[in-house]
């Protein structure tokens, strides 16, 4: 496995709280990513970095954020999680020299 | 037109068989094409990856491309009951830089 770890792995909340989900890498990859995964729409990009402190919108942004001030940290964060976004959310992270992506385990979200 | 879509299946074959799974792109200027494997309830796993045309063969893998027809495929030979799964193709386009996925198609290998 590429050295990508999130947490929490699985997590139920309610409408309208904040809610935010961590992807660690240890392989020092430049690039990072947020997809959300649904039935029908298959992967899509949330939001991506491109190196501590740059991040980028992707096609699904709306209603999230992200931060990266470490490396090996991605934080994607919900502001107040409506229904909408219970999904299964994965991390991948890319070395700057490859374009091959390698994704997390993944996180289960479920709003209630 | 979807930017990248492929038959979501059950492509269904029996074990020992070659499963042929197909993709096309909508973007014809996309050079870096990509093979994912999830297996139920996992995270995707990559197992090829193609640039130029033509074949490209790892084990018991093949990816195939064909840029002027747009059409990227995977053929897996000797198939077995451990490669029921789903196989995402993916590629980047060339207006976003962005990797987009298909929807998926599941293979079913039976014994």
């Amino acid at each position: 496995d590429a050295g990508i770890t999130q947490s929490p792995r699985h997590k139920v909340t309610e409408t309208g709280t904040p809610v935010t989900l961590r992807c660690h890498q240890t392989e020092n990859h430049r690039y990072m990513y947020w997809y959300r995964q649904d039935p029908g729409h298959g992967l899509r990009l949330i939001h991506y970095s491109y190196g501590v402190k740059d991040t980028d919108k992707g096609e699904v942004s709306d209603g999230y954020s992200v931060s990266r001030s470490k490396t090996e940290d991605f934080l994607l964060t919900l502001e107040s999680a409506t229904s909408s976004q219970t999904s299964v959310y994965f991390c991948a992270i890319r070395d700057g020299l490859a374009r091959e992506q390698f994704f997390g385990p993944g996180t289960r979200l479920t709003v209630l | 037109q979807k930017e990248v879509e492929q038959n979501s299946g059950p492509l269904s074959v029996p074990e020992g068989a070659i499963a042929s799974l197909n993709c096309t792109y909508s973007d014809r200027g996309s050079q870096s094409f990509f093979w994912y494997r999830q297996y139920s309830g996992k995270s995707p796993e990559l197992i090829m990856s193609i640039y130029s045309n033509g074949d490209k063969e790892d084990g018991r893998f093949t990816a195939q491309l064909n840029k002027a027809s747009q059409y990227v495929s995977l053929l897996i030979r000797d198939s077995q009951p451990s490669d029921s799964a789903t196989y995402l193709c993916a590629v980047i386009t060339s207006n976003t830089g962005k990797l987009i996925f298909g929807q998926g198609t599941t293979l079913q290998v039976k014994p």
